[in-house]
Parts: structure tokens; C-alpha cells; sequence
């Protein structure tokens, strides 16, 4: 339960494309879903957030969709760009004092 | 305002050694957390631990590995008798609360390599 599902492992999308990353989880408590994007021998970086009680959110060209029926949600980078290329893993917490589980992570590789 | 300091970058040791990781959390962060990263795989919890206290060790090997948070200093993670199974890049994040909807800070990671 305390899993985080991502697909697919690895993404190539043409420059200018979308790229849609997607994320499962079986834990209804979970009431938290970052993206964190992380370029080679970096540490991750918080791309964008969602809460349960919003549908969607976007901030630039990120755009996450959530379907909290579903129990899934989804990024979507518009416009894709070479310098998108990244490793991106999705996340989710609940309560308070509580870790974060983070997905397996999807490569991403944007051509130009 | 410097983000969360991790070091060594690297650190080799051989099997049987120790290896002690460093972190510094983002100023007026007093949370931190730390997750190992298996090449090609994505980080695993470890441990949570707040200002002198230990949160939630739930992903830490019961045997080997300790972290600890002082009053004053970094948090450190400490592997004792390093094994070859121990190679792996250790995050450190930190964050100014413990609120589920408080984002993670990570720093750039410790490469630690067991010959």
C-alpha cells in the first residue's frame, strides 16, 4: 500500500512534443503528489505539486492531472525541450511527521 | 540562502570500514530526511529524523547503519563495516516542516563506493 507506480521507465520525444509521465498509488491517505526532477549526479528538485482537491495544476509548460477516483495522476511536459531531458520520479505523502514514497523514476529524452 | 550541503561527494572505503555522511540542512530547515539511490532505481527512504530525535527509521537496516541529528551540527549517517551491497548515491533532504505538504529540499547526494 505504501507504494508508488510510474510508467513508462523510459520516454524519447521529439523537441516541441508532449511528454506524459503517469503514477498509481494504492494508499487513499496520501493527500500530497510532487514531481521532482533530477539531472545527472544531481540531487532531485521539485518540479511541481498537486493536492487532492484539485483536478489539475500548471505551472508553465508542467501540467499534472489528478484523478483521485483513479488513484492516479499524470505529468505533462508541453513543448518539450532537449534541456527537459532528466530522470522524473513522482511522489506521495500523507499526514504529518510521515516520509515520502517516491516512484521508480521515468528517463526522459527529448530530441532535437 | 545555500541549499542543503552534503559531503563528501564521493567517498570510497573498503569493505569492513566505516563511511560517515554529512548533511547540512537549508537554514531554517529542521527536518531532514535521507534516501539512498541504487543506479537506475529511485530513492528509497531510510530514515526521518527531527532536531536530536529519530521520527521514523523504517527504511534503515536494523544492523550496520545509525543517523542522528544533534542539536548543534549536521545530521550524519553513519555505515559501519561497509559491505559491497552498500554501494550507492545517499540524499539528504530537508524541509521547514514535517506537514505532508511541505516539499523536500534535496542536496546533490554522497557517491559512496565499497571496494
Amino acid at each position: 500500500q505504501q507504494q508508488v507506480k510510474q510508467s513508462p521507465q523510459s520516454l524519447i520525444v521529439q523537441k516541441g512534443g508532449i511528454s506524459i509521465i503517469n503514477c498509481a498509488y494504492e494508499n487513499t491517505a496520501f493527500d500530497y503528489f510532487p514531481w521532482y526532477q533530477q539531472f545527472p549526479g544531481k540531487g532531485p528538485a521539485l518540479l511541481i505539486a498537486i493536492r487532492p482537491d484539485v483536478s489539475e495544476k500548471k505551472e508553465g509548460r508542467f501540467t499534472i492531472s489528478f484523478n483521485k477516483s483513479a488513484k492516479q495522476f499524470s505529468l505533462h511536459i508541453m513543448d518539450s525541450q532537449p534541456g527537459d531531458s532528466a530522470t522524473y520520479f513522482c511522489a506521495a505523502s500523507k499526514d504529518y511527521g510521515q516520509n515520502f514514497v517516491f516512484g521508480p523514476g521515468t528517463r526522459l529524452s527529448v530530441l532535437p | 540562502n545555500a541549499g542543503v550541503m552534503q559531503n563528501p561527494r564521493h567517498l570510497v572505503r573498503r569493505r569492513g570500514q566505516e563511511a560517515r555522511l554529512r548533511c547540512s540542512p537549508m537554514k531554517g530547515h529542521s527536518h531532514v530526511y535521507w534516501y539512498r539511490q541504487l543506479p537506475e532505481e529511485g530513492l528509497k527512504f531510510m530514515v526521518y529524523l527531527q532536531k536530536e530525535n529519530i521520527i521514523d527509521e523504517s527504511g534503515m537496516p536494523k544492523e550496520r547503519f545509525s543517523a542522528e541529528f544533534p542539536k548543534e551540527g549536521p545530521s550524519i549517517l553513519r555505515i559501519q563495516q561497509v559491505v559491497r551491497g552498500d554501494s550507492a548515491a545517499y540524499f539528504c533532504a530537508s524541509s521547514p516542516s514535517g506537514r505532508s505538504n511541505s516539499p523536500l529540499h534535496f542536496g546533490n547526494g554522497t557517491r559512496l563506493t565499497v571496494t
